[in-house]
């Protein structure tokens, strides 16, 4: 497609529940990029993907969350046994490449994620 | 590690006065620099870019910035702005392929 999509737009949970949300990236971008906004200013990367490899996962909390890329699928983000903190909204990048003219990274609209 | 910097949290203007945010980066390499917008309900867009030659870089809907390298600013401007550019602006640096941000500053445009 011609934009990023991500499903749901809005996630509830309890404490303790799965979560799990959705990107599609846009057609023929190589790199999809996931970032979490907390308290509606701060953005923190959490992983990226090349094609359906790990590209970096430096910032994923490595306990309770855990995402996918896989061929002909949505690339998923998933976080188990969700704690309150976890509230955010959880944004979908991605790129053509990384090289200076197609590193520019497209977002989705994100997936507000509400913990009670 | 790398830090952004956006010096204003809010700022009220009306319409027809000019704008510029501020936007400060620590890293001292190169950098590729970006300015995206969030309108409200909306995903965040991406306003203009700067990776590399003129430091004065236009981009959509009238918005300008300027790569100062001595003063590792990337500053955006808008001479004349209207009411539909109230939304959040985000100044952001690309190292490591993944994009740190800043706190972003909050434009509300009275019309």
């Amino acid at each position: 497609g011609e934009e990023v999509a991500q499903t749901p737009k809005h996630l509830v949970r309890g404490e303790g529940q799965k979560a799990k949300l959705y990107c599609a990236p846009i057609k023929g971008h190589s790199y999809v990029f996931w970032y979490q906004q907390v308290l509606k200013n701060e953005f923190k990367f959490l992983i990226s993907f090349q094609n359906e490899n790990v590209f970096d996962e430096t910032g994923m909390p490595k306990e309770r969350f855990s995402a996918k890329c896989l061929p002909n699928s949505p690339c998923s983000l998933e976080i188990q046994a969700t704690k309150l903190e976890d509230s955010a909204v959880y944004f979908c990048a991605s790129s053509q490449g990384l090289a200076a003219h197609t590193d520019t990274q497209y977002f989705g609209p994100g997936t507000r994620l509400t913990v009670l | 590690a790398q830090s952004v910097s956006q010096h204003n949290h809010h700022v009220i203007l009306s319409e027809a006065a000019s704008l510029e945010l501020g936007c400060n980066y620590s890293y001292g390499g190169t950098v590729n620099l970006f300015w995206y917008v969030q309108y409200p309900g909306q995903h965040l867009q991406l306003l203009l870019k700067y990776f590399s030659g003129d430091p004065l870089v236009k981009g959509i809907k009238g918005f300008e910035a300027e790569f100062i390298k001595s003063k590792f600013s990337f500053n955006l401007r808008k001479p004349s702005v209207q009411w539909s550019d109230t939304a959040e602006y985000f100044c952001a640096v690309l190292n490591d392929y993944k994009l740190s941000f800043g706190a972003g500053t909050t434009v509300t445009v009275r019309a």
